[in-house]
Parts: C-alpha cells; structure tokens; sequence
C-alpha cells in the first residue's frame, strides 16, 4: 500500500542552524508533496507545496526538495529560531484521483537558543 | 475572517454512548475531511467528502459515520462501534482542485472512559 514516512525521531538544533527533514514516500509516485506546521493542541497549518516536475521551492527562510530518483522531499529551515519549533508533517494524495490526502507521522524540531 | 470551526475543543463522554464533533466552513470549500491524530502519530484519514450528499471512507472508516447535508457542515459521528474512540480529531475543507492545501480547525479532543 501506498505509504508516507517521516522519521518519527525529535529534532533537536541550535538557533541558527539549518534544520533539514525528511519525507520519504513507498509504492506509488505522487503528483505533488505538501508541507505542513502543526504546534501543540492546534490544526496544521499548510506551509509549501512541490509539484514532481520541480525540484525546489522555496518561501522565505523554507526550501522543499524533491527527488523522484529517490523517492524523498527535503525540508529545510535555514537560520531556524525558537519560535520554528513545532511537529511538521507531509502529505500528497497517494494516487492519480487527488481527492484523498494521505500524511506522514510527522517530525517533531525543537530549536534550543 | 474565513475558516474552519470544530467544535467542541474538548470533549468527554461513557463508553457506549454514541457522540457527534461539529465541523463547519466558511471558505465555500468543496471537499471536506476528517482525520484522527494519536499521540506521537501522524493524521490518519477517517472520511472525506468531495461534494454536499456524497463521501468516501478513508483508511480507518470503521466505527465512523459522516453525513454531507450542506456544502458548509460535515459532522462526525463516532458510535459505540468504535474500539478506541479516545483522540485527537481534525477536520479540514480545500477547494478540491488538484494541488490545493488543506485548511484545518483546530481540533476536538475526545475522551472516553
């Protein structure tokens, strides 16, 4: 089946690091790849999106990668902050129809001052 | 200012009973969705709907109902069925065009005990 995975290991950085996570996905090619930030208690917030045929994006201090070769999407926060701490997940509809959006476990960064 | 209501933020009911999350939308969004999110675990789908009087299970339908009356509502209801109802639920409304984002509340919490 059709699977989504993000290494459920906290992140833990310096303030001013570059955080970088990862999104691997299994059995299937998906049209695009969704970033999201979720803080405790609340709903996710959408963040990026990458489509298959792009290989970054970026928005602001965020960079997404995505690498259909090895089947991954790299997120990236450079200059990371405290208040970038929060879990983030990945999603992408896990075939051609895009109705159903399937999401990763998430990682969980903490960026310590 | 748009958005997604889920309500209520906390929840707390018997085993046995069954009980109803509201969801509701302003953003006149097509497709609806509800996920079920557990400690340490990513979203997992329970149902979705793309348009009012039609919907679909997702992975883990089984002691869930849904019902698609109107564009704006999708309530959800876990019934006695239901082995593990004690979560954290999430709805979310995109417009259902291919590579829009989800728009999530901020959740329901249910016990029950």
């Amino acid at each position: 089946s059709q699977k989504i995975e993000q290494n459920s290991e906290a992140l833990n950085i310096q303030e001013g690091k570059t955080a970088t996570l990862t999104c691997n996905y299994t059995n299937y090619s998906p049209a695009y790849l969704q970033w999201y930030r979720q803080d405790p208690g609340r709903g996710p917030v959408f963040l990026l999106l990458i489509r298959e045929n792009e290989k970054e994006k970026r928005k602001e201090r965020l960079k997404v990668t995505f690498d259909t070769t090895l089947k991954q999407s790299l997120f990236h926060i450079t200059a990371s902050q405290p208040a970038d701490s929060a879990t983030y997940l990945c999603a992408s509809p896990p075939d051609s129809s895009a109705s159903k959006i399937i999401f990763g476990s998430g990682t969980r960064l903490s960026i310590r001052p | 200012d748009g958005g997604i209501t889920q309500s209520p933020k906390y929840l707390f009911r018997k085993e046995g009973q069954n009980v109803t999350l509201s969801c509701e939308q302003n953003l006149n969004h097509d497709a609806m969705y509800w996920y079920r999110q557990d400690p340490g675990q990513g979203l997992r789908l329970i149902y979705y709907s793309q348009i009012v009087n039609d919907f679909q299970k997702g992975d883990i339908a089984e002691g869930y109902s849904v019902s698609r009356e109107k564009k704006e509502s999708f309530p959800l209801t876990v019934t006695s069925a239901q082995k593990n109802p004690t979560a954290f639920y999430l709805c979310a409304s995109t417009t259902g065009q291919e590579n829009s984002p989800l728009h999530f509340g901020n959740g329901t919490r249910l016990t029950v005990t």
